[in-house]
C-alpha cells in the first residue's frame, strides 16, 4: 500500500523558514517523479515544486521559485522542501504526491502538513 | 484566479446524472490530457479520472470524464450522498511550463 506522511508544518514568523519533509513506503521510490501541491485555507489546489525520480531534475511554480527548494534522499525515501523567505500567502496546507512529469497526474497524497505563516 | 475554469458549485439529488465543466485554452487542455480530482472534506485529494477519460481501478463506472477542444466535463450519474466533495480539473500548461487546477466546484447531493 502506498503511503506517504508529511511533517515539519507550523507556525513560523514572515520571512522565516520552514523544511517539510515526506516519508514514502509501498513503491519504489526512486522510480517516480515527486510533487509538492498546497491549499490555502478555504481555496483551491495550487502546484508548488517537482522532482525526477533521480532528483536531477527540478521544477518550480514562479511564486515560489528563488524561495522554496525541493529535494529528495532516495536512500531514505524521503522528498523535502525547503521554504525561505516565507510569506502570509504561502500559508497552505502542503501535500506531497507522486507526479508523472509533464502531466498534471498526481496518482497518490500525503494527508497534508500546516504551513501558517503569521506575526 | 485559476487558470483553468469551474463553476464554483454543482448539485443534485440521489440518482441524477450532473456535470462539471472546465474551461481552459489550447496551452493547457487542448493540448494536453485532463485529470480530475476529488476532496471529501476534511481529506486529501484523490485521482478520480486520468488522461481524459480513463478511471483508476476502485473508482466507480459512474464517474466518467470526456475533452474537447479546450474544455473537458466530468459526469456523475447514480448521485450518491457520498459524492458530496469538491472537484478540481488539472492539466498541463505548456505556457507556464507547469500542472494547473481548476478553482474547484462543490458538489451537494441535495
Amino acid at each position: 500500500e502506498v503511503q506517504l506522511l508529511e511533517s515539519g508544518g507550523g507556525l513560523v514568523q514572515p520571512g522565516g523558514s520552514l523544511r517539510l519533509s515526506c516519508a514514502a513506503s509501498g513503491f519504489t521510490f526512486t522510480n517516480y517523479a515527486m510533487s509538492w501541491v498546497r491549499q490555502a485555507p478555504g481555496k483551491g489546489l495550487e502546484w508548488v515544486s517537482g522532482i525526477s525520480g533521480s532528483g536531477g531534475s527540478t521544477y518550480h511554480a514562479d511564486y515560489v521559485k528563488g524561495r522554496f527548494t525541493i529535494s529528495r534522499d532516495n536512500s531514505k525515501n524521503t522528498l523535502y522542501l525547503q521554504m525561505n523567505s516565507l510569506r502570509a500567502e504561502d500559508t497552505a496546507i502542503y501535500y506531497c504526491a507522486n507526479w508523472v512529469l509533464a502531466a498534471a497526474d498526481f496518482d497518490y497524497w500525503g494527508q497534508g502538513t500546516l504551513v501558517t505563516v503569521s506575526s | 484566479q485559476s487558470v483553468l475554469t469551474q463553476p464554483p458549485s454543482a448539485s443534485g439529488t440521489p440518482g441524477q446524472r450532473v456535470t462539471i465543466s472546465c474551461s481552459g485554452s489550447s496551452s493547457n487542455i487542448g493540448n494536453n490530457y485532463v485529470y480530475w480530482y476529488q476532496q471529501l472534506p476534511g481529506t486529501a485529494p484523490k485521482l478520480l479520472i486520468f488522461r481524459n477519460n480513463q478511471r483508476p481501478s476502485g473508482v466507480p463506472a459512474r464517474f466518467s470524464g470526456s475533452r474537447s477542444g479546450t474544455s473537458a466535463s466530468l459526469a456523475i450519474s447514480g448521485l450518491r450522498s457520498e459524492d458530496e466533495a469538491d472537484y478540481y480539473c488539472a492539466t498541463w500548461d505548456d505556457s507556464l511550463s507547469g500542472p494547473v487546477f481548476g478553482g474547484g466546484a462543490k458538489l451537494t447531493v441535495l
